[in-house]
């Protein structure tokens, strides 16, 4: 079956404590991201990907950072978390830039 | 940055009526897709339009595009309970940039039973 997986689900950690979500699509996707999605302020982009390692930043990349070594994989790495990252994240996964997406279930994350 | 902006931000009918929301998106794109979201779960896309097709059917879906006033209408007509649901338009742009998609904030729409 097609699809973008993303771990956890659901995460709840401290401030500064250094996390990884990870994202892995079976679609052989050239492009991939990494949203946020917050109350009133709709998806915004963190970081893109158009292929090995290349990628580039999104809207709202600070705090944030990526890596793409393999074509499944994009992980998105928070070094250091901090409350205001406190948000619903997904990752999505197109053919190219620009075409259908397909995103993953979502990682609820909470930073107290 | 935000480029679509949906309208109305939320939407309540009755089962059976049909729905009808607007995106309105401020510089040139390719093309523009529609996605649902049910309550926290990830985005489904349900159709792409061309910058150079005017209007386009899916099953229950009817989208329309008029790029010369910058806006976009998905129509949902029958509508059932499972159509309750937020709904996004995305936009790329025509500039050649790679930065993917840019989503509006979509309208929570609701069907009444």
């Amino acid at each position: 079956e097609a699809q973008v997986t993303q771990n956890p689900r659901y995460l709840i950690t401290v401030t500064g404590k250094k996390l990884t979500v990870t994202c892995s699509q079976n679609m052989n996707h050239e492009y991939m991201s990494w949203y946020r999605q917050d109350p009133g302020l709709g998806l915004r982009q963190i970081y893109y990907s158009m292929n090995v390692e290349v990628t580039d930043k999104g809207d709202v990349p600070e705090g944030y950072k990526v890596s793409r070594k393999e074509k499944r994989n994009f992980p998105l790495i928070l070094e250091s978390p901090s409350p205001n990252q406190t948000s619903l994240y997904f990752c999505a996964s197109s053919p190219w830039w620009g075409t259908e997406a397909f995103f993953g279930q979502g990682t609820r994350l909470t930073v107290v | 940055s935000q480029q679509g902006e949906e309208d109305p931000q939320a939407l309540s009918i009755q089962e059976g009526e049909n729905a009808t929301m607007n995106c309105s998106y401020k510089t040139s794109i390719n093309n523009l897709q529609w996605y649902r979201q049910n309550s926290g779960r990830g985005l489904v896309h349900l159709i792409l339009i061309r910058s150079n097709e005017r209007e386009k059917h899916s099953g229950r879906l009817r989208v329309t595009l008029d790029t010369s006033k910058k806006s976009s209408s998905l129509l949902i007509t029958a509508s059932r309970a499972a159509d309750t649901a937020s709904y996004f338009c995305a936009t790329d742009g025509e500039g050649g940039g790679a930065d993917g998609l840019t989503f509006g904030k979509g309208t929570h729409l609701i069907i009444q039973p």
